[in-house]
């Protein structure tokens, strides 16, 4: 079956520095697509999202891109901050009005101070 | 507070003991979802429900059942708790499906 995935399952980062966290997805009747964020201890955190409608949305320090043609999403943290450190989700939805989102298994990102 | 609450946060049962996780949210959500959370395997789907009295299946639904009486409740039932369900469950709603989902902290089961 088709799935969302994930390049890297670790990235680590110098604080202040800039973080790309890259997703590719295979489903191209995917519309709908959001990045999550998950502290250790808790449940997933709402970052961003963006619809297929859209190459680039911004959001506070976040940016998400949208490359339908290569079908790879990406989401970038300016500045990177300690409390940054968490894993990062991003989720598609594969079939709208029936079901909801389908999960890549997640990339941890790493501040160092 | 907007939330979903999901109890207990840590469960520790034995095989065959019936269980019953809860859910509520204060969103007036129509949309509701279980997921469990295993290490590489990331969030999967149990069960979900578009409304109240309309349930459905997910992509890991065997040994679950759930219900949906209420809008704001969403409890998760495990008959007969085996040791390959010990896992990180949460909860979720969102105000339709396929929007953004708002999680619940979690409830960490673990099936002896």
């Amino acid at each position: 079956g088709e799935s969302v995935g994930l390049h890297l399952p670790t990235l680590s980062v110098q604080e202040g520095d800039n973080s790309i966290i890259n997703c590719a997805y295979s489903n191209s009747a995917s519309d709908y697509f959001i990045w999550y964020k998950q502290e250790s201890g808790k449940g997933p955190q709402f970052i961003i999202d963006i619809r297929s409608n859209m190459d680039k949305r911004q959001g506070q320090r976040v940016t998400v891109l949208l490359n339908k043609t290569v079908k790879h999403l990406s989401l970038q943290i300016a500045a990177t901050q300690p409390g940054d450190s968490a894993v990062y989700f991003c989720a598609e939805s594969p079939d709208p009005g029936r079901r909801a989102l389908t999960f890549g298994s997640g990339t941890r990102l790493q501040v160092q101070p | 507070e907007a939330q979903v609450t999901q109890n207990p946060r840590y469960l520790i049962t034995v095989t065959g003991k019936k269980l019953t996780v809860t859910c509520s949210q204060n969103m007036n959500h129509e949309y509701m979802s279980w997921y469990r959370q295993d290490p590489g395997l990331g969030l999967r789907q149990i069960y979900y429900s578009m409304n109240v009295e309309v349930t459905d299946k997910g992509d890991v639904p065997e040994g679950y059942k759930v219900s949906r009486k209420e809008k704001r409740n969403f409890p998760l039932i495990l008959e007969s708790p085996s040791p390959n369900q010990t896992s990180l469950y949460f909860c979720a709603s969102s105000l339709r499906s396929s929007e953004k989902l708002f999680f619940g902290s979690g409830t960490q089961l673990s099936v002896l």
